[in-house]
């Protein structure tokens, strides 16, 4: 089974910072990865599909890039509403995978 | 509106049997995939189950194969997933998902219900 690894698992940073995040899977998956945004006690929101495709209505400052094996979420600059949890995902195989998480705290 | 609306959670002892349902609204359901994900309190996501949209092709992952099964009713726009031989592990809120296809078999969940709470204890 591929493993999705992120890293950091927290990270703290003020409002206006640019924010990144990274995914690496245990083996090539091409593009196939999305991001998602979960805030406590609800369910999490789809941002970025296939690696680097906002999803409608998401802000611009969310952007994905990489392929293969390794992958970035970038905020370029940090809003109040977005201090939350990140999930990336990928498919392959008839499975779905989620990596562990990154939660964004407030510094 | 699009929406995804989750029933069926509970508290249930080791052993036991629950089914969910997850009602959907605001969209063709049969013309989507759908699945369901779990996340064990204070844990990450976890996915357990898909289903076509005509039903012809289900996944399970390998901690709930052969205790839950996926169906679905187009006609009653609903999505179920019935579990059986319940685990302390089990434990968990469960989403429904809709799955979105991009094309080129690229997919990612756009839409997910409010999520339905199993707690598995004696």
């Amino acid at each position: 089974d591929i493993q999705m690894t992120q890293s950091p698992s927290t990270l703290s940073a003020s409002v206006g910072d640019r924010v990144t995040i990274t995914c690496r899977a245990s083996q090539s998956i091409s593009s196939w990865l999305a991001w998602y945004q979960q805030k406590p006690g609800k369910a999490p929101k789809l941002l970025i599909y296939k690696a680097s495709s906002l999803e409608s209505g998401v802000p611009s400052r969310f952007s994905g890039s990489g392929s293969g094996t390794e992958f970035t979420l970038t905020i370029s600059s940090l809003q109040p509403d977005d201090f939350a949890t990140y999930y990336c995902q990928q498919y392959n195989s008839y499975t779905w995978t989620f990596g562990q998480g990154t939660k964004v705290e407030i510094k | 509106e699009v929406q995804l609306v989750e029933s069926g959670g509970g508290l249930v002892q080791p052993g036991g049997s629950l089914r969910l349902s997850c009602a959907a609204s605001g969209f063709t359901f049969s013309s989507y995939s759908m699945n369901w994900v779990r996340q064990a309190p204070g844990k990450g996501l976890e996915w357990v189950s898909y289903i076509s949209s005509s039903s012809s092709t289900i996944y399970y992952a390998d901690s709930v194969k052969g205790r839950f099964t996926i169906s679905r009713d187009n006609a009653k726009n609903s999505l179920y997933l019935q579990m059986n031989s319940l685990r302390d592990e089990d434990t968990a809120v469960y989403y429904c998902a809709r799955e979105q296809d991009y094309g080129s078999g690229l997919q990612a969940f756009d839409i997910w219900g409010q999520g339905t709470m199993v707690t598995v204890s004696s």
